[in-house]
């Protein structure tokens, strides 16, 4: 089954500076990829997705990019402020018609 | 729009005592729907989907089961809860397994 490792587990940026967390994909089988952010003790909220057709997508100050052939995506976080601080998850449907499989998640501080 | 409604949001409960949470989606129909656990600091673990009424799929074996009555209404439930099982518990909805999936404010689970 399909497995999602991400990257790194803990970052802590200076405001205004960018931050990228990575993750990487088993299944080459996979085509949905999104990114939710979870602020401490609320729901996760969908941020931004990919879908495997597409190499980029951008959305104001986030960036996703889709590498299929090395079976990676990563978050881009341009000009961070304090409230991006949060955990940050990725995820990969498993195949073409499975479930979402999530990264174990990026907490992600940014200092003032 | 559509809103996702998950109750309670906490629960303590004593080891051995019996479990019901309930999660409503309003203002789309047949809804895919899955339970969700989160152990304090780590990922999100698929429990059990849904994608139509009396159709549940689970995903691990554990202590736990779910049901959906309704078009738009999945519980969790239990018999008799472990001290494993705390947690905080997710529900989330979306219209398809490719798409897009949108979750509760979550349930905080404490057994004693």
């Amino acid at each position: 089954g399909e497995n999602v490792e991400q990257h790194p587990s803990t970052l802590s940026v200076q405001e205004g500076d960018s931050a990228v967390i990575k993750c990487t994909y088993s299944d080459s089988a996979s085509n949905y990829f999104p990114w939710y952010k979870q602020e401490l003790g609320k729901r996760p909220q969908l941020i931004i997705d990919i879908r495997s057709n597409v190499g980029e997508k951008k959305d104001q100050r986030i960036a996703v990019t889709l590498n299929k052939t090395a079976k990676h995506f990563s978050l881009h976080i341009t000009e961070t402020q304090p409230e991006d601080s949060a955990v940050y998850f990725c995820a990969a449907k498993e195949g073409s018609q499975g479930n979402l499989i999530f990264g174990k998640g990026t907490k992600l501080s940014v200092k003032p | 729009s559509q809103t996702i409604h998950q109750w309670p949001a906490t629960l303590v409960q004593p080891v051995g005592s019996p479990l019901s949470l309930e999660c409503t989606v309003e203002g789309t129909s047949n809804p895919n729907l899955y339970w969700y656990r989160q152990a304090a600091g780590r990922g999100l673990q698929l429990l059990f989907y849904s994608v139509g009424i009396g159709q549940i799929s689970s995903e691990v074996p554990q202590n736990l089961s779910a049901s959906r009555p309704q078009d738009r209404q999945f519980i969790l439930s239990s018999k008799k809860l472990l001290l494993s099982d705390s947690g905080f518990y997710l529900c989330a909805w979306s219209v398809g397994l490719d798409q897009p999936q949108h979750f509760g404010d979550g349930t905080r689970l404490s057994i004693l």
